[in-house]
This record gives structure tokens, C-alpha cells and sequence, in this order.
């Protein structure tokens, strides 16, 4: 069965540390993926997505995500966090159940930045 | 671009009553809409595809008579929770793509809070 999962519950970052949230996922073939983030109350935003091509996928917001085949992984990863980044993570795999933009979410990370 | 819009933003509503909720694509044409429903500090889950000009397609377990899903034009679905109880209460969201190619990114909008009194 197609699945995502996101490890990590609660992260606590320290502002301008890196960050590394982790995506693995179950898929029968090359997903689709994507990562979006959702401030509380609001609904979500789409940071980055990986289609195909290259598997290191830029976004916007200085994230960036990388494609591992191998790991079936899709981890989303800043080089120095901001407090404005405190917020909830959320992973996508599609297509899912056989149509052909349909998502499946990780259940989210909450990322929470102290100063 | 790839605006979506929610209305309302929030609705509180007694037992027993309807409530509609507008998903509107506003500097796109939208194929294909999505209506999901989170609980508080949980993932999404999808109610419902909808396509313009055709009936919903809903996943299992979602009352079709219990929301009702129109998407009359390419820019407008509505979700209508009708004769809503407090169990109804949660954050309801759209989203929005534009083909119904593959692939295809969808778009949020900001989401619709519920409270059944």
C-alpha cells in the first residue's frame, strides 16, 4: 500500500541552525513528491516538488529536498533556520489510488525555532 | 499565480443546519478541485475529487449526502455540510490544479474552521 511517513512529530531547531526534516515513503513506482508547510489557522503552501529529472529540488525560502530512490526518502533540508520557519511540514506522495493527481500526506512535523 | 480563495474563513453554525463553503481558483482554471478535512494536529485527509461538470468522487468512508459537492465552473467547487452536528467541526480546506494531466501541483487555499454549536 502507498504510504508516507514523517519520523519526526516535534522538531526544535535553534534559530540559524540547519534543518533536516525526514520523508520516507512506500510507493510501487517514481512518485510524485512534495513538501509544503502550513502556518497555524492557514492553509497550506507548496515549498518544493520533485517530478522528475534531477533529484536535487530547489524551493522557495532557501529549502531544498533530494530525492533518494535508493532510501525512498525525500528529506527536506535549510542551511540556517529562521524563526519565521516555525511552522508545520508537511510531505506528499502522488499520484495516489490510480488517479493521477490524487495526494496521500505524511501526518507532519512540527518545527518549532527558538531565538 | 495559482491563487486559491476559501469563504468563509470561519463559520459558526447551530446543529441541524447547512453550511456551504466556497473554493474558488482565482487567476486559474481548475480542472480538478479537492476537499480535505484536518483535525487539530493532524494530517489532511481527502473527502472528495471533484471535476467540473461532473459528480464528486468521494473517498470511502465520506457521506456523500452528508456533503454535498458541486463544481459548476472552473473556477468555483462548494462543499455543503448539511444538517451539520457538532462531530462536523474540524478545519476544511480546497485545493486546486489546473490539467488533469499528470502531474500536476495542487494548490491550498487558506481553509474554512467549522464550529457546530
Amino acid at each position: 500500500a502507498q504510504s508516507v511517513t514523517q519520523p519526526d512529530i516535534h522538531i526544535t531547531v535553534s534559530e540559524g541552525a540547519s534543518l533536516e526534516l525526514r520523508c520516507n515513503y512506500s510507493y510501487g513506482a517514481t512518485p510524485y513528491l512534495f513538501w509544503y508547510v502550513q502556518s497555524p489557522g492557514q492553509g497550506l503552501q507548496l515549498l518544493l516538488k520533485y517530478f522528475s529529472g534531477d533529484t536535487l529540488v530547489q524551493g522557495i525560502k532557501g529549502f531544498e529536498a533530494e530525492f533518494k530512490r535508493s532510501q525512498s526518502s525525500f528529506n527536506l533540508r535549510k542551511p540556517s533556520v529562521h524563526w519565521s520557519d516555525a511552522a508545520e511540514y508537511f510531505c506528499a506522495v502522488g499520484p495516489h489510488g490510480g488517479a493521477t493527481n490524487k495526494l496521500i500526506f505524511g501526518t507532519g512535523t512540527l518545527l518549532a525555532v527558538q531565538p | 499565480g495559482a491563487v486559491v480563495s476559501q469563504h468563509p474563513s470561519w463559520v459558526i453554525c447551530k446543529s441541524g443546519t447547512s453550511v456551504k463553503i466556497e473554493c474558488r481558483s482565482l487567476d486559474f482554471q481548475a480542472t480538478t478541485m479537492f476537499w480535505y478535512r484536518q483535525f487539530p494536529k493532524q494530517s489532511l485527509m481527502l473527502m472528495a475529487t471533484s471535476n467540473e461538470g461532473s459528480k464528486a468522487t468521494y473517498e470511502q468512508g465520506v457521506e456523500k449526502d452528508k456533503f454535498l459537492i458541486n463544481h459548476a465552473s472552473l473556477t468555483l467547487s462548494t462543499l455543503t455540510v448539511t444538517s451539520a452536528h457538532p462531530e462536523d467541526s474540524s478545519f476544511y480546506i480546497c485545493s486546486a490544479t489546473r490539467n488533469r494531466g499528470a502531474p500536476e501541483t495542487q494548490y491550498f487555499g487558506p481553509g474554512t474552521r467549522l464550529l457546530v454549536l
